[in-house]
Formats: C-alpha cells, sequence, structure tokens
C-alpha cells in the first residue's frame, strides 16, 4: 500500500521569502500526485498535480512542484510567500487503477512572519 | 462555481448519542468520498461510492458508522452511538467517475465534537 509522509510538521518563514515543503510517498509505480491546501475549519483546496509528463508542475496562488522519482518526492515551492499563504497543506498520492482513492500525508502547517 | 455542500458545519454531542452529516455532491459527480480528519493529521477515507453503490468501506468502523446514498446524488453519514474518539473533522468529496485517479473537490468539513 502506498504512504506519504511530510517531515516537517510546522515551518515558519518571513514574508516574501521563498517556500519549499517536502513530501516523500512509497508506491511501487510512478503514482498521481497532489498537493491541497486548508485554510482554518475549511475543506480542503487543489493546488497542483502530477500524472505525467513535465516533472515540474505549476498550480495556482503561484505554488509548483517537482516531481523527483529517484527521490520518491514531490516539494512543493513558492518562490514568494504571502500573508494568505498561513494553512496548512497536506501532499497525497492516488493509485492507479484503484477507483480514485487518495492517502493523504500528515500535513506541514506554515506560519508566515510579517 | 460548483461546490460540494455539507450540513450541519459544527456540531457538538454527548457520548452515546446518535449524530448525522449530510453531503451533496456537485451535479454529475458520480463518485462521493467521505473523510475523517483528527486534528493535526490528514483525511483518512471512511467510505466511497460509486453512483448508489458502495466501492470501498473497509475504514469505516461499522459496528457504530454507516453510510449511504440511496439515489446516487447526495449523502448521509451517521454515527450511533458516538464516542469521545470521534472528535474530528468529517470531510466529503465527489469527483468524476473513472478508473484513472481524477481530482477530487472537497466540501467545507463538519465539525464533530464529543462530549
Amino acid at each position: 500500500a502506498q504512504s506519504v509522509t511530510q517531515p516537517d510538521i510546522h515551518i515558519t518563514v518571513s514574508e516574501g521569502a521563498s517556500l519549499e515543503l517536502r513530501c516523500n510517498y512509497s508506491y511501487g509505480a510512478t503514482p498521481y500526485l497532489f498537493w491541497y491546501v486548508q485554510s482554518p475549519g475549511q475543506g480542503l483546496q487543489l493546488l497542483l498535480k502530477y500524472f505525467s509528463g513535465d516533472t515540474l508542475v505549476q498550480g495556482i496562488k503561484g505554488f509548483e512542484a517537482e516531481f523527483k522519482r529517484s527521490q520518491s518526492s514531490f516539494n512543493l515551492r513558492k518562490p514568494s510567500v504571502h500573508w494568505s499563504d498561513a494553512a496548512e497543506y497536506f501532499c497525497a498520492v492516488g493509485e492507479r487503477n484503484a477507483g480514485n482513492m487518495l492517502t493523504f500525508g500528515g500535513g506541514t502547517r506554515l506560519m508566515v512572519k510579517p | 462555481e460548483a461546490e460540494v455542500a455539507q450540513s450541519p458545519r459544527y456540531k457538538i454531542t454527548e457520548k452515546s448519542q446518535a449524530v448525522a452529516f449530510w453531503c451533496d455532491p456537485i451535479s454529475g459527480h458520480a463518485t462521493l468520498y467521505w473523510y475523517r480528519q483528527i486534528l493535526g493529521q490528514g483525511p483518512e477515507l471512511l467510505v466511497q461510492f460509486q453512483d448508489e453503490s458502495v466501492v470501498d468501506d473497509s475504514q469505516l468502523p461499522k459496528d457504530r458508522f454507516s453510510a449511504e446514498r440511496l439515489k446516487g446524488v447526495d449523502s448521509t453519514l451517521k454515527i450511533q452511538p458516538a464516542e469521545l474518539g470521534d472528535s474530528a473533522m468529517y470531510l466529503c468529496a465527489s469527483s468524476y467517475a473513472g478508473t484513472s485517479v481524477n481530482e477530487q473537490f472537497f466540501g467545507p468539513g463538519t465539525r464533530l465534537t464529543v462530549l
């Protein structure tokens, strides 16, 4: 079965600084990969997804992520963080041919300092 | 823009009581999911429907939880009796059908507190 690890539970960055959130997955084949964001008390919103092709994926709100097969990673990046980016971020892996099931990581809570 | 609707948004109940949550997916989405998200953790799938049929309920505690989607549209998740450990956010999501992976759209969730 697949699994997802987000090593950083909390991250604090200054507004305007760059951001990288780490995600490592365990899966036997090439997975489908997702990043979702969750504001306090809200549901999850999709930031970006990787299915195949170009390993650098662009998403909404200026986020991007890079799939690295050799490292089993799918790290999320943003060049300049805004205060409104403070939220919880979840990486998820989807298993091909398994009915659209997703497995989520434990999440990384991002705090932004003014 | 179409959204997944959930109600209630918040529910406080005492242990041993029954609670029910409702979800209305995006129109045209045949697949519906219920997740449980414990504070500080990622969502965990409880049950997945394809139209009115259950595709996966392997993680649903069937002694106290039940889910139905009678007409293949909206869905209800019930807990009876509720236990203290059931306090969590219950998220509903929907997606287009298919064997390949499609984006899941999430509702705002129901925050359950069991006293």
